[in-house]
């Protein structure tokens, strides 16, 4: 089966740096997805990745190593408001027609 | 603005009585998914179109149907809702190729009494 692991739940302090890792083991490998999702709302897209290498954009960069099946998510200068869970979702040819696998999500709480 | 609605945000209905989730898209994309996602878990896909073409997850039960009409338009159909299928059900389109991010609507908060 397919399997994507995240920790449960990060701790982090407003204006500091987070990186939450996610690992993966899938029957073959499309793209990488970072999603943001606050409590009763929908995902939303934050970051893709499908060579290795760091995509950045703004405050949030994203990660990718295919040969070690990882990924992670860096956020800098937190800000309270980046209090929400973030979710690893990996596309991967049995998928069903572009769609992902999504891992648990990291719920992430930011302290003042 | 462009986007994917779904209505309503939340329902509640009566265990055993069937109930319909509804979805709309202006983005005109050719897929739609519907997704389940319970408290603190992943969403699991259960079901999606490829254009016309309905693809069944494997594990979806039987209970959920969906239909859609049009390209616009995607119903997600709880025949009898038991207790465990209350959740989040989050509808999600993307255009046609790999590497495309998926949209989602807000989602319709599901509850049964």
């Amino acid at each position: 089966g397919q399997n994507i692991d995240q920790p449960t739940e990060m701790t982090a302090t407003e204006g500091a740096i987070v990186q939450i890792n996610c690992t993966y083991q899938t029957s073959g490998f499309n793209g990488l997805f970072w999603y943001q999702q606050h409590a009763g709302e929908a995902p939303t897209f934050l970051s893709y990745n499908v060579l290795d290498g760091l995509e950045e954009k703004g405050r949030f960069s994203s990660f990718l190593s295919r040969s070690k099946g990882y990924s992670y998510l860096l956020l800098k200068e937190l800000q309270m408001k980046d209090s929400a869970s973030y979710l690893c979702a990996v596309r991967w040819p049995g998928g069903g027609a572009d769609g992902l696998t999504f891992g648990k999500g990291t719920h992430l709480i930011i302290q003042p | 603005d462009a986007m994917v609605i779904q209505n309503p945000r939340y329902q509640v209905t009566q265990f055993g009585k069937p109930v319909t989730l509804s979805c709309s898209q202006t983005l005109n994309h050719n897929v739609m998914y519907w997704y389940q996602q319970k408290s603190s878990q992943a969403p699991k896909l259960l079901f999606h179109y490829y254009d016309k073409d309905f693809n069944n997850e494997a594990d979806t039960p039987d209970n959920f149907q969906s239909r859609r009409p049009n390209t616009s338009f995607c119903f997600l159909d709880i025949r009898s809702p038991g207790l465990g299928d209350a959740a989040m059900y989050l509808c999600a389109t993307s255009k046609q190729g790999r590497g495309e991010k998926l949209f989602f609507g807000s989602g319709t908060q599901l509850s049964v009494l």
